[in-house]
């Protein structure tokens, strides 16, 4: 089983809704999650950071941590096509420093 | 807005040679990553460094070394470069939080 799981998707929903991306990990000791955008062709870009429960809010983009489930989630409400992408769900066990475990990402399309 | 650069946005080198991928980072950050992402198998750690000449190996290190003799430079070193190296290679820093990486290096070993 790996550390950080997510559905490779594709993952494909209409301009104007809302694309849900979810992410489940192993070790209960983590503090530390991240979503990463990554367009095709190019590097990947972080957008959102949660250390906490609950919900983290930013423009579009919202973020859900639930540690007792072990899992974070990524929801972009009024989805664009430019949103079209793979997002990365990275976990790391301490909160300043050391290494991220990324999972393999899901692959978002937004059709117009 | 940090900026990470990498020497080199395609390389294409020979079975045998030693690579050497530079990447250097503006604002100052503690720690750096070099990863390699490859079709399939997602993005995998390498090494990493959150100091001036500390390492740590990541998950997959056979086969390459690293460099830091400054701050803000962090180098990966193939040794003897080899076909299954040909991958895109991407190196990150951070200071706090997430990681900001660069346009990654594309290396075909043939």
């Amino acid at each position: 089983q790996k550390e950080v799981e997510q559905n490779s998707g594709p993952l494909s929903v209409p301009e104007g809704a809302i694309a849900s991306l979810n992410c489940t990990y192993s070790d209960r000791g983590s503090q530390s999650f991240f979503w990463y955008r990554q367009y095709s062709g190019k590097s990947p870009e972080l957008i959102m950071f949660i250390y906490s429960n609950g919900d983290k809010e930013d423009g579009r983009f919202t973020a859900q941590l639930n540690k007792a489930s072990q899992y974070v989630s990524l929801l972009i409400r009024d989805s664009q096509p430019s949103d079209s992408a793979t997002y990365l769900c990275a976990v790391r066990y301490g909160t300043n420093a050391g290494k991220s475990t990324f999972g393999d990402g899901t692959t978002l399309t937004v059709k117009p | 807005d940090v900026k990470v650069t990498q020497s080199s946005r395609y390389l294409v080198k020979r079975t045998g040679e030693k690579v050497f991928l530079e990447c250097v980072q503006d604002m100052d950050h503690e720690n750096m990553f070099w990863y390699r992402q490859d079709p399939g198998l997602g993005l995998r750690l390498i090494y990493f460094s959150y100091d001036v000449k500390m390492k740590e190996k990541g998950d997959i290190p056979e086969g390459y070394s690293v460099s830091r003799e400054k701050k803000e430079r962090f180098s990966l070193i193939l040794e003897s470069a080899s076909t299954n190296q040909t991958s895109m290679y991407l190196c990150a820093s951070s200071l706090q939080g997430g990681e900001f990486f660069g346009p990654g290096t594309r290396l075909t070993v043939l």
